[in-house]
C-alpha cells in the first residue's frame, strides 16, 4: 500500500522567512504533484514533478523531487501572507494509477 | 469557460435518506474522481472512472455509489448505509490516467451535513 507522509502538518512562520515542507512516500513512483487549498475552497495544482532531480519554481515556491530517497520538498522563500493555505503532495504509484494524497501541511504566514 | 461544476454547494441529509451530488465537466477529460475530505485531513478516494460506463472503488467506497453514463458527468450517491457522511466532497477530472502528466483538476466542492 502506497503511503504518503508530509511534515510538518502545521507550520506558522513570519513574513520574510524561509521554510521547507517535506513529502515522503513509501514505494517507487513515477509522478509527484503539489496542490494548494485555501480554507473552505477547492484544490489548485501547483507543480508536477516527473523525474529524479526535477525542480520547478513559481514565484516564492520551489518544488524538487528525489526519487531515490522517495522525497519531495516544497521550499518557501521570503514568505508572504498570501501563501497562507494548506499544501498537499500526491503521488502516483505507477503510470496509470490513481493519486494518493498526503495529510496536508497547514501553513500560516504571520505579519 | 472550461471547468468542473459541482452542485449543490451545501447539502443536508436526513437520516435514512439517499442524496446525490452532481459533478459535470466540460474539459473533455476521460478520467473522473470523487474524494472525501474531513476537517483538517487529507483527501480520501471514494470512486474513480477512467472511461464511460466503467468505474472502480477507491479506498472508502462503502456506503457510496456512482455512475458514468456520459463522459461529462459522474454523480455520486451517498446512501443511507453511509453512517457518517458529514464531510466536504470534491470531484476531480484528468485527461487520462495513462498519460505522463495526470494532473487532476478539482471542482469547488459540496459540503454535506446530516440533519
Amino acid at each position: 500500500e502506497l503511503k504518503v507522509e508530509q511534515n510538518p502538518l502545521f507550520l506558522s512562520m513570519q513574513e520574510g522567512k524561509n521554510y521547507t515542507i517535506y513529502c515522503n512516500y513509501s514505494t517507487t513512483s513515477d509522478r509527484l504533484y503539489w496542490y494548494r487549498q485555501d480554507p473552505g475552497k477547492s484544490l489548485e495544482s501547483l507543480f508536477v514533478l516527473l523525474s529524479n532531480g526535477a525542480v520547478k519554481q513559481e514565484g516564492r515556491l520551489m518544488a524538487s523531487l528525489d526519487t531515490k530517497a522517495r522525497l519531495s520538498t516544497l521550499h518557501i522563500t521570503a514568505a508572504v501572507h498570501d501563501l497562507s493555505a494548506t499544501y498537499f503532495c500526491a503521488v502516483d504509484k505507477t503510470s496509470g494509477s490513481r493519486l494518493t494524497f498526503g495529510e496536508g501541511t497547514q501553513l500560516t504566514v504571520n505579519p | 469557460d472550461g471547468g468542473i461544476t459541482q452542485s449543490p454547494k451545501y447539502l443536508f441529509r436526513k437520516e435514512g435518506q439517499n442524496v446525490t451530488l452532481s459533478c459535470e465537466q466540460n474539459l473533455n477529460h476521460d478520467a473522473m474522481y470523487w474524494y472525501r475530505q474531513d476537517p483538517g485531513q487529507g483527501l480520501r478516494l471514494i470512486y474513480y472512472s477512467q472511461i464511460v460506463n466503467d468505474f472502480q472503488k477507491g479506498d472508502i467506497a462503502e456506503g457510496y455509489s456512482v455512475s458514468r453514463e456520459k463522459k461529462e458527468s459522474f454523480p455520486l450517491t451517498v446512501t443511507s448505509a453511509q453512517k457518517n457522511p458529514t464531510a466536504f466532497y470534491l470531484c476531480a477530472s484528468s485527461i487520462g490516467l495513462l498519460l505522463a502528466k495526470n494532473i487532476q483538476y478539482f471542482g469547488a466542492g459540496t459540503r454535506l451535513s446530516v440533519l
